[in-house]
C-alpha cells in the first residue's frame, strides 16, 4: 500500500535560516511525487512536482528513490513562507495520497 | 474560471442529521477527490472517482457515500453524521491520473454537535 510520512508536524526556524521538511514515502513503483501548500485562509495549491525538476519559491526537492524520499529544502527561509506543507504521491490507479502535513512558522 | 467550487462553505448539524456537499469543477477533469482535514492527521482520503459514473472508497469511506452522475460535479454524503464526522472537507479535482496538478475547493467547515 501506498503510505507518505512526514516526521515533522511543526517546525519553526529563523527569517534567513535553511529549512528542510522532510517526506518519506513507501510504494513498490515509480511514484509521482509533490509539495503542496496551504497558505493561512487560502486553499491547498501546488508548490513543485518532482518530474518537473523546478524550483518554485527558492524552494526545491529532489527524488532519492534509494532512500524513498522526497525533502523539500530551502537555502533562506522568508516570513511568507509559513504555512502547512503536504507532501503527496500519486500512483498508477490514481490515489493521491497526502502526509500528515509540517506546520512552518518562520520567525523574524 | 471558478475552478473547484465548494457547498456550502460553513455548516453546523446536529448528531444523525444527513447532508449533502457539493463539489462543483469547470476544468473537465476526469478525477475528483474528497478529503477530510483533522489537525494532526493531515489530509486523508474519503472516496475518489476516476470518471463520471465510477467512484471508489479510499482511507476512511466509512459513514459518507458519494455519486459522480455528471462529470463535473462529486457529491459527498453524510446520512446520519457522528459528532467523529466534525471536520474540514476539501474537494479536488485533477485532469488525470498522472503526475498533473490537482486543484483543491476552499473547504467546508463541518461541526456535527
Amino acid at each position: 500500500a501506498q503510505r507518505v510520512t512526514q516526521p515533522e508536524k511543526l517546525l519553526s526556524v529563523f527569517k534567513g535560516a535553511p529549512v528542510e521538511l522532510k517526506c518519506n514515502y513507501s510504494y513498490s513503483g515509480s511514484p509521482e511525487l509533490f509539495w503542496y501548500v496551504q497558505y493561512s485562509r487560502q486553499r491547498l495549491q501546488l508548490l513543485l512536482r518532482h518530474i518537473s525538476r523546478e524550483s518554485i519559491k527558492g524552494f526545491t526537492a529532489d527524488l532519492n528513490k534509494g532512500e524513498t524520499s522526497f525533502h523539500l529544502k530551502k537555502p533562506f527561509a522568508q516570513e511568507e513562507d509559513s504555512a502547512m506543507y503536504y507532501c503527496a504521491l500519486i500512483t498508477s490507479g490514481s490515489r493521491l495520497t497526502f502526509g500528515e502535513g509540517t506546520q512552518l512558522t518562520v520567525n523574524p | 474560471n471558478a475552478g473547484v467550487t465548494q457547498t456550502p462553505k460553513f455548516r453546523v448539524l446536529k448528531t444523525g442529521q444527513s447532508m449533502t456537499l457539493l463539489c462543483a469543477q469547470d476544468m473537465n477533469h476526469e478525477y475528483m477527490y474528497w478529503y477530510r482535514q483533522d489537525p494532526g492527521m493531515g489530509l486523508r482520503l474519503i472516496h475518489y472517482s476516476v470518471g463520471e459514473g465510477t467512484t471508489a472508497k479510499g482511507e476512511v469511506p466509512d459513514g459518507y457515500n458519494v455519486s459522480r452522475l455528471k462529470k463535473q460535479n462529486f457529491l459527498l454524503g453524510l446520512e446520519s453524521a457522528a459528532p467523529s464526522q466534525t471536520s474540514v472537507y476539501f474537494c479536488a479535482s485533477q485532469k488525470g491520473g498522472d503526475g498533473t496538478e490537482a486543484f483543491f475547493g476552499q473547504g467546508t467547515r463541518l461541526t456535527v454537535v
